[in-house]
């Protein structure tokens, strides 16, 4: 099970939106609406920002939104913080029964 | 509150075998599975293996199948990882998180801080 493609970095200014794409396979993103989103801060556990493609974990922020189409996924990020400087992944189930992740990508607020 | 401890890391030699420990608390540990992930240094997430609530149900990622296997005791509320055959490419951050229950949550709750493998000679 090859990983989920996501972009190595994106970067935004304050206040700004920005979107995170995840593309996989029909045997993955495209399969089932089990697509989550994590966010990890250097040194920290990953934290649940997004599951089932588009509802929010709890404590999660209004402003973190999650969608799909086909076999890619999205994470949108609004009104960009200094705080939002973090790496994100994404997840999938499988039609395998596993679980994949995408590479993670690396956000910079500038 | 969900807590998840993972304990047993610590440095191996190439070849060796280590066994991790994930101890849940704050939650009906048997109504959810779990899994492992795992980070290595300065790289992603990769996902493992997890465990259905009775057991039955297991799952490995290719790169440790055949080497690794995933047990629970559900009265210790306890998830296990024994790790064999241990490679370089095995050094890793490794997390145990709250996976789906019956009937969704397909979704990985992270609750612990990990716990470091290191395979080196």
């Amino acid at each position: 099970q090859s990983a989920l493609t996501q972009p190595a970095s994106v970067s935004g200014s304050p206040g700004q939106s920005i979107t995170i794409s995840c593309t996989g396979t029909s045997s993955d993103v495209g399969a089932y609406n089990y697509v989550s989103w994590y966010q990890q801060h250097p040194g920290k556990a990953p934290k649940l920002l997004i599951y089932d493609v588009n509802d929010r974990a709890s404590g999660a922020s209004t402003r973190f939104s999650g969608s799909k189409s086909g076999n890619t996924a999205s994470l949108t990020i609004s009104g960009l913080q200094a705080e939002d400087e973090a790496d994100y992944y994404c997840a999938s189930y499988t039609t395998a029964a596993t679980w994949v992740f995408g590479g993670g990508t690396n956000l910079a607020v500038l | 509150q969900v807590q998840l401890v993972e304990s047993g890391g610590g440095l191996v030699k190439p070849g060796g075998s280590l066994r991790l420990s994930c101890e849940a608390s704050g939650f009906t540990f048997t109504d959810y599975y779990v899994s492992w992930t795992r980070q290595a240094p300065g790289k992603g997430l990769e996902w493992i293996s997890y465990i259905s609530i009775s057991g039955y149900s297991i799952r490995y990622a290719e790169s440790v199948k055949g080497r690794f296997t995933i047990t629970r005791d559900n009265a210790e509320k306890s998830v296990y990882l024994q790790m064999d055959s241990l490679r370089a490419e095995d050094t890793a951050i490794y997390y145990c998180a709250r996976d789906r229950y019956d009937s969704g949550g397909y979704y990985f709750e992270y609750r612990g801080q990990g716990t470091l493998v290191t395979v080196s000679s």
